[in-house]
């Protein structure tokens, strides 16, 4: 079945630094890729989707490209802020049809003044 | 225009009891998908509702039963309830067709003691 595997946490980095948060899939076919943000309290707000291999998200200063050779999507920021203190989480969905999301562990990120 | 919305925000029940969560869809959408986030975790797939049927469904079991009604809107029922059970609900809504992008609303907290 599908998959999703992400850096574990916590991941502890000051203001202005670069961020990288790792995700790999498991799919058959050509599954579409998404990152969520979920801050404390609240639910999971959407940050970036990328559909077909290649293709590049991005959203608020963050990206992500759908690498199909080696089945990753990681999230790249250059300059944290401490308002992206969040739980980063990774998602699939499966092929035409298949409509859930599989969803990584989730990656807390906490960014220090 | 009103996101996702979810009810109650919290709740508290005993084993063995039964539990009712409400979602009503962002304006415009027409399919309805149920989460549940263990504390610590990446939100599993419930099921998904659309047209007023179940339309896919994940590993659980028959306790957690739902319903959607002609506004779109829709309930999670869960049955004879078990510690196991205390979680984060989410629900979340996407638009007409196949491929939608899922957004999540703000959850209800379940706590079975």
């Amino acid at each position: 079945g599908n998959s999703v595997t992400q850096m574990e946490g916590p991941v502890t980095l000051s203001e202005e630094a670069f961020l990288t948060i790792n995700c790999t899939y498991t799919a058959t076919g050509y599954p579409s890729l998404f990152w969520y943000v979920q801050y404390p309290g609240e639910g999971l707000q959407l940050l970036l989707k990328a559909t077909k291999a290649d293709d590049k998200g991005s959203n608020k200063g963050f990206e992500a490209t759908y690498r199909k050779e080696t089945t990753s999507f990681h999230l790249e920021k250059g300059s944290v802020q401490v308002s992206d203190s969040a739980v980063y989480f990774c998602a699939l969905r499966g092929n035409f049809g298949n409509e859930k999301l599989t969803f990584g562990t989730g990656t807390r990120l906490t960014i220090i003044p | 225009d009103a996101g996702v919305t979810q009810s109650p925000t919290h709740l508290i029940k005993t084993r063995g009891q039964q539990v009712t969560l409400r979602c009503s869809p962002k304006s415009g959408h027409d399919t309805v998908s149920w989460y549940q986030q263990a504390l610590g975790q990446g939100p599993q797939f419930i099921f998904q509702y659309y047209e007023e049927e179940e339309r896919q469904r994940g590993n659980f079991p028959d306790r957690f039963s739902g319903h959607q009604f002609p506004n779109y809107s829709s309930e999670l029922n869960v049955n004879a309830l078990l510690l196991g059970d205390s979680a984060l609900y989410l629900c979340a809504s996407s638009a007409p067709g196949l491929g939608e992008t899922q957004y999540f609303g703000p959850g209800t907290r379940l706590l079975v003691l």
